[in-house]
């Protein structure tokens, strides 16, 4: 199936890591999104990372990717008030009838407290 | 580029009415997709499209829907007549033909309150 799942709540301390956690279902899966909602906007891409690779870091993200346990997540380094949005995991397969097509899990909220 | 551009950003209507809204895809995008946003479903995809043909529309929850994009510049997705329950956030997003990822841009999304 394309089943994508994520914790609904995480609420930090400004300045702390914060770790979003995703669980996906399909093996075949070519690529996994991190997106990223701010209150009344679309969504925006904030990193993706091919299938096989493990690790990609870009400044303060990092995302790490266990295929064998099928299990994404999203480390956010010195957090910030600015980054409480909702962030959406997702997958793609890019063949046949699903080409094109991405899964989305129901999003994390992260709360930064001051 | 102005991005995917959507409208109207927000719309009030009754139910029973008919409600359109519009999409403008980011220029040289082959795939537009249409989803809907509640709270209680999470993001959930409704149709989308490659070059101007819909290739899935099995998340259209009804006959109540239908999307058409008569060129690569413009997309509708139309409701009628409209629920209730039909309340939510509707995103347009398109994606470039040539990035190996998936990566989808997203509209701002058009905000449907129906009474």
């Amino acid at each position: 199936g394309e089943d994508v799942e994520q914790s609904l709540f995480l609420s930090v301390r400004e300045g702390d890591s914060s770790v979003i956690n995703c669980t996906y279902t399909d093996s075949s899966s070519t690529y996994l999104y991190w997106y990223k909602q701010e209150p009344g906007a679309g969504l925006q891409l904030l990193t993706y990372i091919f299938s096989n690779m493990d690790m990609k870091q870009d400044q303060r993200l990092t995302v790490l990717l266990n295929k064998k346990d099928k299990h994404l997540s999203l480390r956010i380094a010195d957090t910030q008030t600015g980054d409480s949005a909702i962030y959406f995991c997702a997958e793609s397969k890019d063949r046949g009838s699903t080409l094109g097509r991405l899964y989305f899990g129901r999003g994390t909220q992260l709360t930064v407290w001051p | 580029d102005a991005g995917v551009i959507q409208s109207p950003r927000h719309e009030v209507t009754e139910m029973g009415q008919e409600v359109t809204l519009r999409c403008k895809p980011i220029s040289g995008h082959d795939y537009l997709f249409w989803y809907r946003q509640t709270m209680m479903r999470g993001l959930e995809l409704l149709i989308y499209f490659n070059n101007n043909v819909p290739i899935d529309d099995s998340g259209m929850p009804e006959d109540r829907f239908s999307a058409k994009m008569p060129n690569a510049s413009f997309s509708t997705l139309k409701i009628q007549p409209s629920e209730p329950r039909d309340s939510a956030v509707y995103f347009c997003a398109s994606r470039a033909r040539s990035s190996g990822a998936n990566v989808l841009t997203f509209g701002a999304g058009s905000r449907l309150t129906v009474l």
